[in-house]
């Protein structure tokens, strides 16, 4: 079966340009989760979404936002990029709600210069 | 603010001997704990978990040993072997927030044959 998978790999963007990143989960799984990983930190928790549903979020600015579509699938937006978003971006998905045992993908790497 | 603190960043351990990571933290709401390992360009994958209703958990060559007093847990690896080296992330969660894992900075194991 396959895991979850995020799209781009990699990605440069410039300061003030808006970035769409891509997450499918693993098949079955209904709830995703998104996570931010910088250099030499762990991951930071973003938003979880279940059924299409936004049921958390983390101490993000409004200028990060997603959502989940009817096939599971999540995209994570974020406006007008800052140097310090610059990161690793992890998407993770679990079979229910409760966030034990998530299943990562191998993330977008996002540069903002 | 780090709920969730790894005060090793690194640790190097010769091939068959036991490597120990160490992981403190500080919310006392924390109930369930886990440890993810990670290799260069994947995600975290989960490796093991502890409710804090119990002190250890054993799977195979891995064991996690929960102090709750000391609000301190443990990762053992038994024998260690060349494949283990990876960064390990030690997370945990409350039960009113069950959706949001809280990561450590993560400790970048090396096993030298």
């Amino acid at each position: 079966d396959a895991g979850v998978t995020q799209s781009p790999t990699h990605l440069i963007k410039t300061r003030g340009q808006q970035v769409t990143l891509r997450c499918s989960p693993i098949s079955g799984h209904k709830s995703v989760s998104w996570y931010q990983q910088v250099l030499g930190q762990g991951p930071q928790f973003i938003f979880q979404y279940y059924e299409k549903e936004e049921r958390g979020r983390g101490n993000f600015p409004d200028r990060f936002s997603a959502r989940q579509f009817p096939n599971y699938s999540s995209e994570l937006n974020v406006n007008a990029l800052l140097l310090g978003d610059s990161a690793l971006y992890l998407c993770a998905s679990s079979l229910g709600r409760v966030g034990y045992e998530q299943y990562f993908g191998p993330g977008t790497r996002l540069t903002v210069t | 603010d780090q709920q969730v603190k790894q005060n090793s960043p690194s640790l190097s351990v010769q091939e068959g001997r036991i490597s120990i990571l160490n992981c403190d933290y500080t919310n006392s709401m924390f109930d369930y704990f886990l440890w993810y390992k990670k290799y260069p360009a994947e995600g975290p994958t989960f490796l093991i978990s502890i409710s804090s209703i119990k002190d250890k958990n054993e799977d195979g060559r891995f064991t996690v040993f929960l102090n709750k007093s000391a609000k301190h847990l443990s990762l053992h690896i038994v024998p260690s072997q060349p494949g283990d080296s990876a960064v390990y992330f030690c997370a945990a969660s409350v039960p009113t927030n069950d959706y949001k894992l809280s990561f450590g900075a993560g400790t970048t194991v090396t096993v030298r044959a």
